[in-house]
């Protein structure tokens, strides 16, 4: 089973819908991420959290709002979801520590017509 | 503030071919540095990563040392294969811990 798992892989949806975008891992992090990936600009950071208590803002937080429910589970929810919010969206974890590596789930596909 | 760059893609080599991806950073401090690989329909996964100056970080035949002097960090194989056909991530995080910045990323492909 993977480590950090994603639901949905795919989600297509039309303009001003809500949506959530789950994520749930098994690594026993503390700290786990949203990111936005678009063809040629590499990862974008839309939130983050160190603890279920902590919850900040990254990047590109605009339209977007999380729930870190337990220490395993960060959800991402788009509350009236647009067009240029299609993207490829990964969640990620990691330990605590600048040498730690992020650890990533296979990603979210989300088209909005 | 702290930024990464790699340079652009797409790269395209034959197989059993030389492989050097750049990348120069800024930061203050001193940063971890980590290159990340991601395959078609895959989260990115670590591929190897040095925490101090002079550091080599090594795996699966890839090589990048951590040099301050110059900033960089650059990624190289020997002789790649057609597997290796992928998207490479520059990235570091700083002493802060907090936040990871990636470069844009470079898409490798190799023919046979």
């Amino acid at each position: 089973d993977a480590d950090v798992t994603q639901t949905p892989r795919n989600r297509i949806t039309k303009t001003g819908k809500r949506i959530m975008l789950e994520c749930s891992q098994t690594k026993g992090h503390d700290r786990m991420y949203w990111y936005r990936q678009d063809p040629g600009l590499g990862l974008q950071l839309i939130y983050y959290s160190f603890d279920v208590k902590d919850i900040n803002k990254g990047e590109i937080s605009d339209g977007y709002s999380v729930s870190r429910q337990a220490q395993a589970k960060f959800s991402l929810s788009l509350e009236s979801a647009i067009p240029n919010q299609t993207a490829l969206y990964f969640c990620a974890t990691s330990d605590t520590g600048a040498d730690q590596p992020q650890h990533f789930g296979d990603g979210t596909r989300l088209s909005i017509l | 503030g702290n930024s990464v760059t790699q340079m652009e893609g797409p790269v395209t080599l034959s197989e059993e071919a030389f492989l050097t991806i750049n990348c120069t950073y800024t930061a203050t401090g001193y940063p971890s540095l980590f290159w990340y690989v991601q395959y078609p329909g895959e989260g990115l996964q670590l591929l190897l990563k040095a925490t101090k100056a002079d550091d080599k970080g090594s795996n699966k035949g890839f090589e990048a040392t951590y040099r301050k002097e110059t900033t960089s960090f650059h990624l190289e194989k020997g002789s790649v294969q057609v597997s290796d056909s992928a998207v490479y991530f520059c990235a570091l995080s700083s002493t802060g811990g907090f936040k990871t910045i990636f470069g844009a990323g470079t898409r490798l492909f190799v023919k046979a």
